[in-house]
């Protein structure tokens, strides 16, 4: 299997500008993550998807953000009129629902590094 | 509330030194999960082990051990003869069970720097 993938790995932007990012899971993983990483902390949820619903949102998740995840497939993350605070690295990780030895584990994608200036 | 402390910011060692970084959690409920994940300077997070909450039996992997105690809410991880690549920041982490939802928490993180 093809590990989690992330696309792009770095992106600066200037501030009030619009990124999306693009998240494509380990296939036949139904659930994906999004967490936000900032220097010198442990990563923070933002939102859960399980196939193609949204269920669950962290309250970090500003009106500014958006996510989709069509077809339960691949899953992009926007980010609109963006501010030097979310500067940050963004990760994405999938997990199995089931009862196998390896459900209910996530697994991390290499992340996408935004620098808002 | 689920909360992950891991109160030792940063460990130096010289390699073929063992190693142990500690993590304290705090959860309310009665099942759960919790994991230690590496990130390497490259910035992806590496699955190391998982553990569930009604197994406290210690576990080996070549170099790596973890010692879970629910009595003190603690899940350490050692490093026996540490090398150069051993060097990265290690997070704990906590989820819950039983349910489609298992967000991560994460604790802060321990950078361990292994020199030669």
């Amino acid at each position: 299997d093809t590990g989690v993938s992330q696309d792009p790995r770095h992106k600066i932007t200037k501030r009030g500008q619009n990124v999306t990012f693009r998240c494509d899971p380990i296939s036949e993983h139904n659930r994906l993550y999004w967490y936000r990483q900032t220097l010198g902390q442990g990563p923070e949820f933002l939102t859960y998807f399980q196939n193609e619903a949204q269920l669950e949102k962290s309250r970090l998740l500003s009106d500014r953000f958006s996510a989709e995840r069509p077809k339960g497939s691949f899953s992009t993350l926007e980010i609109q009129r963006t501010e030097q605070g979310d500067s940050a690295m963004y990760l994405c990780a999938s997990s199995a629902l089931g009862t196998g030895v390896h459900t209910d584990t996530q697994y991390f994608g290499p992340g996408t590094r935004l620098t808002v200036l | 509330a689920q909360k992950v402390t891991q109160a030792q910011t940063e460990i130096s060692v010289v390699e073929k030194e063992d190693v142990t970084l500690d993590c304290v959690y705090e959860t309310r409920d009665t099942t759960y999960y919790l994991f230690w994940y590496k990130q390497p300077p490259s910035g992806e997070l590496v699955f190391l082990i998982r553990r569930n909450s009604f197994d406290e039996q210690n576990e080996i992997s070549g170099r790596y051990s973890w010692n879970f105690q629910k009595s003190t809410s603690s899940f350490n991880f050692t490093i026996t003869a540490s090398q150069v690549v051993d060097s990265a920041v290690y997070f704990c982490a906590l989820s819950r069970m039983n349910t489609g939802f298992q967000k991560l928490v994460f604790g802060t993180g321990t950078r361990l720097l292994v020199s030669p």
